[in-house]
């Protein structure tokens, strides 16, 4: 089946250890994006790709990186740096064309203590 | 800059109702319009799109529509059942990502819609 994975669902760390969210897909989709969402708050992008090997920074990528080696992984580094670190992270993909939706994973649920 | 507003963050209706959800925007208008339905622990879900110069669209029990007069969009669920309570957000996209592949989408932060029998 054509999807998006991430993993793990939940994840807890330490403050001040670095922690890498995976993000797979086998849509075939170029564009890959990352997502924080906060209750009470709509999502906010962190980091988003459109081809291998090239990203941009979003709306708060301060204390955030990423890689985009292969069209099929996209993965986020939550680091020490981010202040607060603790959200819910989601990973969506898109396809060619400004109209197509995005198609978004379940999610990592991060808590940092 | 711009901001986008969804009418409240909590709407309970009674089974079989219809379900009217807002999103409204400031500035200019973008070139289309998303919704998505979110459960909880789960990525959202592309429902319906409508664009600048459409007026209404709709998708079985689902009825999108786009007043840029106004800027709003109304999202209606006709005959609504206890499986369509979510979360619904709506997402734009403007200005200089109109012809972009990637273009950036902007989210509301949602209405949490309850739907009692």
């Amino acid at each position: 089946d054509g999807g998006i994975t991430q993993s793990p669902k939940y994840l807890f760390r330490k403050e001040g250890q670095n922690v890498t969210l995976s993000c797979e897909q086998n849509l075939n989709h170029d564009a890959m994006y990352w997502y924080r969402q906060d209750p009470g708050q709509g999502l906010r992008l962190i980091y988003y790709s459109q081809i291998v090997n090239d990203f941009q920074k979003g709306d708060i990528a301060e204390g955030y990186s990423v890689s985009r080696e292969k069209k099929e992984s996209f993965p986020l580094t939550v680091t020490s740096a981010q202040k607060n670190p603790t959200a819910f992270y989601l990973c969506a993909t898109r396809r060619q064309g400004p109209n197509s939706p995005l198609h978004f994973g379940n999610g990592t649920r991060l808590t940092v203590t | 800059s711009q901001k986008i507003e969804q009418n409240s963050e909590a709407l309970n209706i009674q089974e079989g109702k219809t379900a009217t959800l807002t999103c409204n925007y400031t500035n200019y208008s973008p070139a289309y319009l998303q919704w998505y339905r979110q459960d909880p622990g789960r990525g959202p879900v592309f429902l319906l799109l409508i664009r600048e110069n459409e007026k209404e669209k709709r998708k079985e029990r689902l009825k999108v529509t786009f007043d840029t007069t106004l800027k709003q969009s109304l999202f209606h669920i006709t005959a609504s059942q206890p499986a369509d309570s979510a979360t619904y957000l709506c997402a734009l996209l403007w200005g200089t990502d109109r012809g972009s592949t990637l273009g950036r989408l902007y989210f509301g932060r949602g209405t949490q819609l309850t739907v009692w029998p």
